[in-house]
Formats: C-alpha cells, structure tokens, sequence
C-alpha cells in the first residue's frame, strides 16, 4: 500500500514564498507521477500540475504557470512544490496525489496561510 | 477544458442519487470521481468511467457518453453525504476538476 505524507502547516506572508513536501512509502516512487492539488477553504479541487517522477518532466496548470515549481528528490522518495508570490487566495489545503488510473493515493493535506 | 457539475443535489436514504458532469467530448475521454468527506482528503470511487476500485461498495456505478459523464449512487446511504468531484484530462495533458457537488441526505 502507497502512502503519502506532506510536511506541516505553513503560515506566510504576501509576495513570499513556501515550499511543501510530499513523501511516498514504498519502492515505487519512480512508476507513477505525483500531482498537487489544492483547494482554497469551502471551495472546490483545482489541479496545479505534475511531475514525471521517473524523469523529472513537468506539467502546470496555465493559471499558477509562472508561480509554481514541482520538483522531485528520486533519493528520498520526495516531491516538492513551491510556490511563490503568495497572495491571500492562495491560502488553503494543498494535496499531493497519485496513482495508476487515477488518484488513488492522497497525502493527508498542508494547511497554508497566507497572511500579513 | 471545462467541467461543470450541478452545485448541490438533495435524496432520501434508499433513493438513487445521480450526479452529471458536462464537458465538451467528455464521452472520449476517460472520466474519474471523487467522493470527499469534511476535513479528509479526496477518496476516488469510479476510474475509467464505470470501474470500481477495490473496497468502492457496488451501490456506486459511473457511466460516460456525448459530453456527460454520470455518477449514479444506488441505495443512497447517509455515510454517503459528501462532495462529489469529476475530473478528466484536457487535450494538453492538463488535469481538470468539475466543481463539485454536495450530495445531501435527507
């Protein structure tokens, strides 16, 4: 079984930047890629992008394009997202997830907040 | 790509619950749902757009043609009352979410 464990809740402030952790159990981490979602309180999943875990190759939503970095540490079986210029409606929960046909596997959720 | 899905739907315990999602050729491609409870993360129930992963009770089906795809909850319990969530891939290989809807048992 797959698991995914994010690193703790974050609290910044506008125009910084924070960067999460997503780490996977398992000997696996290089078969499926790791996606990050996130979703602002009481609202609805926005997709941010993907990372080929394999080869590094990255896909990001047009919206954020510009302010979000997904990186991967193969060695510690680990993807990373930062995001940059943050403003107040980035605050929210943000996701890792992956799987085969679909997300099957979640990490636990990061609270940021974004605040001054 | 867009996916838009009614923002709330409201059944009776044992009635069936059935939950749209529109987008454009949504029928071509490949459809997944997810079911998410207050506080937790997301639990996908239907990939592929009618395959039920293991542990998914069988009252949960999906189907997909035209521009809808369909989540239809059979029985509808009251552990079922949560946000329901479709999501598919847009032709750049983006990932898409439809808005979600909030099923609510009565």
């Amino acid at each position: 079984q797959v698991h995914l464990v994010q690193s703790g809740a974050e609290v910044k402030k506008p125009g910084a930047s924070v960067k999460l952790s997503c780490k996977a159990s398992g000997n696996t981490f290089s078969t499926y890629p790791i996606h990050w979602v996130r979703q602002a309180p009481g609202q609805g999943l926005e997709w941010m992008g993907w990372i080929n875990t394999a080869n590094g190759n990255t896909k990001y939503s047009q919206r954020i394009q510009g302010r979000v970095t997904i990186t991967r540490d193969t060695a510690e079986n680990t993807a990373y997202m930062e995001l940059s210029s943050l403003r107040s409606e980035d605050t929210g929960v943000y996701f890792c997830a992956r799987g085969r046909v679909g997300y099957e596997h979640w990490g636990q959720g990061t609270l940021v907040t974004v605040s001054s | 790509y867009e996916l838009t899905q009614p923002s709330s739907l409201s059944v009776s315990p044992g009635q069936t619950a059935t939950i749209t999602c529109s987008g454009e050729d949504l029928g071509k491609k490949f459809t997944c749902w997810y079911q998410q409870k207050p506080g937790q993360s997301p639990v996908l129930v239907i990939y592929q757009d009618n395959k039920r992963p293991s542990g998914i009770p069988e009252r949960f089906s999906g189907s997909s043609s035209g521009n809808t795809a369909t989540l239809t909850v059979s029985g509808t319990q009251a552990m079922d009352e949560a946000d329901y969530y479709c999501q598919a891939w847009d032709n750049s290989l983006s990932v898409v979410f439809g808005g979600g809807t909030k099923l609510t048992v009565l």
